[in-house]
């Protein structure tokens, strides 16, 4: 069973701190990964994908890939109240066939003022 | 707007009948991806498509799901003999390229109350 793991929370940060969120997953073979954004009765945002060992930065957002370890997280700096939501780790797994995208359970930020 | 749409937003069904969902992914995007969320889990997947063709389904998909995706454009997911087990949010989501690694774009989801 190939699985992505993530601690569901509610992580609760004050706003302006830096929000830690992370995700294990089990396929050694995947390679790439994605951070959804996903708010309360609505879809999944993408907020940001990496293929590579090491971090990737946009905006308040950075992305820490670490392959040999099976593990990614998303920082978010300085964080707001409108950051409140559950984030989505996705990483695609190969199933035999295809390339298969498979969810975390995601993880419910809580910043609050 | 150039984003993925689906439609309805919103349907409810009495058990045992059949429903059909519509999704149009962003135009020069090839892949078309099916899932199906409920409250407090992931979006699991369903089907995807590559172009036109049907590449792969969930072992976990009944038989009374079917879908389509005709001249690799916009696609359905038809469900029949609804159960109150349907009920969820059904989301579609395209991706370019044809290797499976690119992200995906999801649209607003159709959400199913089976009564």
């Amino acid at each position: 069973q190939k699985e992505v793991e993530q601690n569901s929370g509610p992580l609760s940060v004050p706003e302006g701190a830096i929000a830690s969120l992370n995700c294990t997953y089990s396929d050694r073979g995947s390679q790439s990964f994605f951070w959804y954004r996903q708010y309360s009765g609505k879809s999944p945002e993408l907020i940001m994908f990496i293929y590579s060992n090491g971090d990737k930065e946009d905006g308040r957002f950075t992305a820490q890939l670490n392959k040999a370890s099976q593990y990614v997280s998303l920082l978010i700096r300085d964080s707001q109240p409108s950051d409140s939501a559950t984030y989505l780790c996705a990483v695609n797994m190969f199933t035999g066939g295809s390339y298969i995208p498979t969810f975390g359970r995601g993880t419910s930020l809580i910043v609050h003022p | 707007d150039t984003g993925v749409s689906q439609d309805p937003r919103h349907k409810i069904t009495k058990r045992g009948q059949n429903v059909t969902f519509r999704c149009d992914p962003i135009s020069e995007h090839n892949r078309l991806y099916w899932y199906r969320q409920t409250l407090g889990q992931g979006p699991e997947f369903l089907t995807y498509f590559q172009n036109e063709a049907q590449l792969e389904k969930s072992r976990l998909l009944s038989d009374r799901f079917s879908a389509e995706r005709p001249k690799g454009s916009f696609s359905t997911l038809e469900i029949q003999r609804t159960e109150q087990g349907d009920s969820a949010m059904y989301l579609c989501a395209s991706s370019p390229g044809d290797r499976g690694f690119a992200e995906q774009y999801f649209g607003p989801g159709t959400r199913l109350t089976v009564t």
